[in-house]
C-alpha cells in the first residue's frame, strides 16, 4: 500500500525553539518530495522541495534519504507565524499528479 | 504571484443533487487536478487532467465524477447524485510540470455540504 506517514504531533513549542518533522515513505519508487504547510481549513501551500542532496530555505532544512526512504524538515528559531500543520507529500514514479499526502503533524508555536 | 481561483467557497447541496465545482488554473499550467479533504483526514488525489483528457484518476473518482475543460480557462468538478459522504473540502490544482517536480499550487477550495 503507497502510504506516507508522519509524526502524530501535536507539537508545543515555545517561540525560538527548533523543532524537528518527521516522515517516512512505502514506495521505493516514490520519485518527488516536498513538505506542504496547511493552515486551518485553507489550502496546502508548498513550503519546499526536498532533495536528496538536502535543501535549505531560510530557517527551514529539509533532507532526504531514499535508502531509509525517510523525510525530514526542520525548522529553526520558531515563530508564532509557524504554527501550522506540515505536510509531508511525495509524488509516485510515473505518476501523473498522484501525490500522497501525509495527514500532517500540527505545531503550535507559543509566546 | 500566480492563483488559482476556486468557486464557490462554499456550496451547500441536498443529497441526490448535482454540483458544479469550479477552477480557473494558472494561465501557463498545462496540468489540472482536483483533489479532496475530508474534515480531520488527509488530503487524497481524485484526478489529473491533461490535453483535454484525463491522465489518472483514484479509486474515489468513480462515475458519479466527472471533469471538463469547457474553454480555455475553466477547469470544472461535476459530482452528480451527492451523498453525505461526499462532503468534503475540493481543491485544484496546477502544474507546470506532469511530473509533479515543481509541486503544485492549489486553488483556496471549495468546502461542499451535503445534507
Amino acid at each position: 500500500r503507497k502510504e506516507v506517514e508522519q509524526d502524530p504531533g501535536p507539537f508545543n513549542v515555545p517561540e525560538g525553539a527548533t523543532v524537528a518533522f518527521n516522515c517516512t515513505y512505502s514506495n521505493s519508487a516514490s520519485q518527488s518530495f516536498f513538505w506542504y504547510r496547511q493552515d486551518c481549513r485553507k489550502e496546502p501551500k508548498l513550503l519546499m522541495s526536498v532533495y536528496s542532496s538536502g535543501n535549505e530555505d531560510g530557517r527551514f532544512t529539509a533532507q532526504l534519504n531514499r535508502a531509509s526512504q525517510y523525510i525530514s524538515l526542520l525548522i529553526r528559531d520558531s515563530k508564532l507565524s509557524d504554527s501550522a500543520t506540515y505536510l509531508c507529500v511525495v509524488n509516485m514514479a510515473g505518476s501523473q499528479g498522484n501525490l500522497i499526502f501525509g495527514k500532517g503533524t500540527k505545531l503550535s508555536v507559543k509566546p | 504571484e500566480p492563483e488559482v481561483t476556486q468557486t464557490p467557497s462554499h456550496q451547500v447541496t441536498q443529497m441526490g443533487q448535482e454540483v458544479i465545482l469550479r477552477c480557473v488554473p494558472i494561465s501557463n499550467h498545462l496540468y489540472f487536478y482536483w483533489y479532496r479533504q475530508i474534515l480531520g483526514q488527509k488530503v487524497e488525489f481524485l484526478v489529473s487532467f491533461y490535453n483535454n483528457e484525463i491522465s489518472e484518476k483514484s479509486e474515489i473518482f468513480d462515475d458519479q465524477f466527472s471533469v471538463e475543460r469547457p474553454d480555455g480557462s475553466n477547469f470544472t468538478l461535476k459530482i452528480r447524485s451527492t451523498k453525505l459522504e461526499d462532503s468534503a473540502m475540493y481543491f485544484c490544482a496546477s502544474s507546470a510540470s506532469g511530473t509533479g517536480a515543481l509541486g503544485y499550487t492549489f486553488g483556496s477550495g471549495t468546502r461542499l455540504t451535503v445534507v
